[in-house]
């Protein structure tokens, strides 16, 4: 399977802890994506790598994220100090620099 | 407020139905794409359009995307159960790239 896959799939926290998901996009794609998604809402972009350079971030993207892209491969996303209303489905994506993203499958996350 | 407006937001009709639902915005998109999200998995692609007017068909779904590239519409023919998901359709705008969500429409088909 060459799509983009996600690790994990799922996550259970308590509020406060740290939390780092991994995604590793289609070997091709030098863009990488991530995007929240919660109940009943379309994914919200978060940020995006081209290669290791991390080109735009939302404001969605607080102080307690971080994401990282050291070898334009994989991806790291972190969640400090997680919050309740942290949880949600957080989706990796990855392209060519103005082709059409692909998803993974998401790693779904719940802070109790 | 979404950049994408999709509608409706929930379709529930029987097997064998005709469906259209809708996507539209008052941006202008250099293309834009149709996902399907089934729950607890990632949106899967079905099509993308670029060109005003262009019309794709995969198989019982039709994907029009319109003139001005504001809007797009997908019509199902002949909707049967596994065709029960979350339709999004997501714009990459045209000054920079950026890909913008609509909230979806949830789609049921009853057997």
């Amino acid at each position: 399977d060459t799509g983009v896959s996600q690790d994990p799939r799922h996550k259970i926290t308590k509020r406060g802890q740290n939390v780092t998901f991994r995604c590793d996009p289609i070997s091709e794609h030098n863009r990488l994506y991530w995007y929240r998604q919660t109940l009943g809402q379309g994914p919200e972009f978060l940020t995006y790598f081209q290669n290791e350079a991390q080109l735009e971030k939302s404001r969605l993207l607080s102080d307690r994220f971080s994401a990282e892209r050291p070898k334009g491969s994989f991806s790291t996303l972190e969640i400090q100090r997680t919050e309740q209303g942290d949880s949600a489905m957080y989706l990796c994506a990855s392209s060519y620099p103005t082709g059409t993203q692909y998803f993974g499958p998401g790693t779904r996350l719940t802070v109790l | 407020t979404q950049l994408l407006e999709q509608s409706p937001q929930f379709l529930s009709i029987q097997e064998g139905e005709n469906l259209t639902v809708y996507c539209n915005s008052s941006s202008v998109f250099s293309s834009l794409q149709w996902y399907r999200q089934e729950p607890g998995e990632g949106p899967v692609l079905l099509v993308t359009v670029v060109t005003g007017g262009e019309v794709k068909k995969l198989k019982r779904l039709t994907f029009q995307f319109g003139d001005a590239r504001k809007d797009s519409s997908l019509h199902i023919t002949a909707a049967q159960p596994g065709d029960t998901g979350l339709y999004l359709c997501a714009g990459e705008e045209r000054n920079n790239n950026d890909m913008r969500f609509g909230a979806g429409t949830r789609l049921t088909v009853k057997p």
